[in-house]
């Protein structure tokens, strides 16, 4: 099993409103990241979850903030966010912080900011 | 500066023709290369993954890596409309494997 399962597919939400994605895997990965991808280009590193613990915050804004309650969940939580913002947010895992293993993608969440 | 140049077509060939997809990279510190496929709306799907020099072979992919050139490829035989979809590749950044940088894209449209 492989997956990476993220809820909701799809959102919208206003720019006052509280919301949170959730990301969950089941194969005893012990990294997990946030990825944002916009329209037509490349996913882009958010945050690095290493052993439950935050490793790499890549200069994300504080209305993005990350939760990691244990090695099978990850949640990113939104709060006061722009129509910019607007994207597909994707989660991945991966075995753990040494390399030679590769990272696997959920499907992702479609955010819309209105 | 950008790590990983992907030039992001679009490129269309018909079915049945060899595909060849390419990026380069600048940072040699990182030797870990992915290839994923995305179709549209849906998240990465990873194909290949190699390390440093050499070839990788699964199916009817093959990924490629030339170190002294700082070049990755992906070959697709045989290819099928089924292929058509947006292929990045990646490399390895710093702190884990699932850091990756991505190049652009490229878009890949497969006739039948």
């Amino acid at each position: 099993d492989t997956e990476v399962t993220q809820t909701p597919k799809h959102l919208v939400m206003g720019m006052t409103n509280k919301k949170s994605l959730k990301c969950e895997q089941h194969m005893g990965h012990r990294a997990m990241y946030w990825y944002k991808q916009k329209a037509k280009k490349p996913p882009e590193l958010m945050f690095v979850y290493s052993y439950e613990k935050l490793s790499i915050n890549e200069s994300v804004p504080s209305r993005f903030s990350p939760e990691c309650p244990n090695s099978s969940l990850l949640n990113l939580h939104l709060h006061a966010l722009q129509p910019e913002d607007s994207a597909l947010y994707l989660c991945a895992s991966s075995q753990g912080p040494a390399s030679n293993t590769e990272a696997f993608f959920g499907q992702g969440t479609r955010l819309t900011v209105v | 500066q950008k790590e990983v140049e992907q030039d992001p077509g679009p490129l269309s060939v018909p079915e049945g023709a060899i595909v060849s997809l390419n990026c380069t990279y600048s940072n040699s510190a990182f030797q870990y290369f992915m290839w994923y496929r995305q179709y549209s709306r849906k998240g990465p799907e990873l194909l290949m993954y190699t390390y440093s020099s050499g070839n990788k072979e699964d199916g009817r992919f093959t990924a490629q890596v030339d170190k002294s050139s700082k070049y990755i490829s992906l070959f697709i035989r045989d290819s099928q409309p089924s292929d058509s979809a947006t292929y990045l590749c990646a490399q390895e950044g710093k702190g884990s494997q699932g850091n990756l940088i991505f190049g652009k894209g490229t878009k890949l449209s497969v006739k039948p």
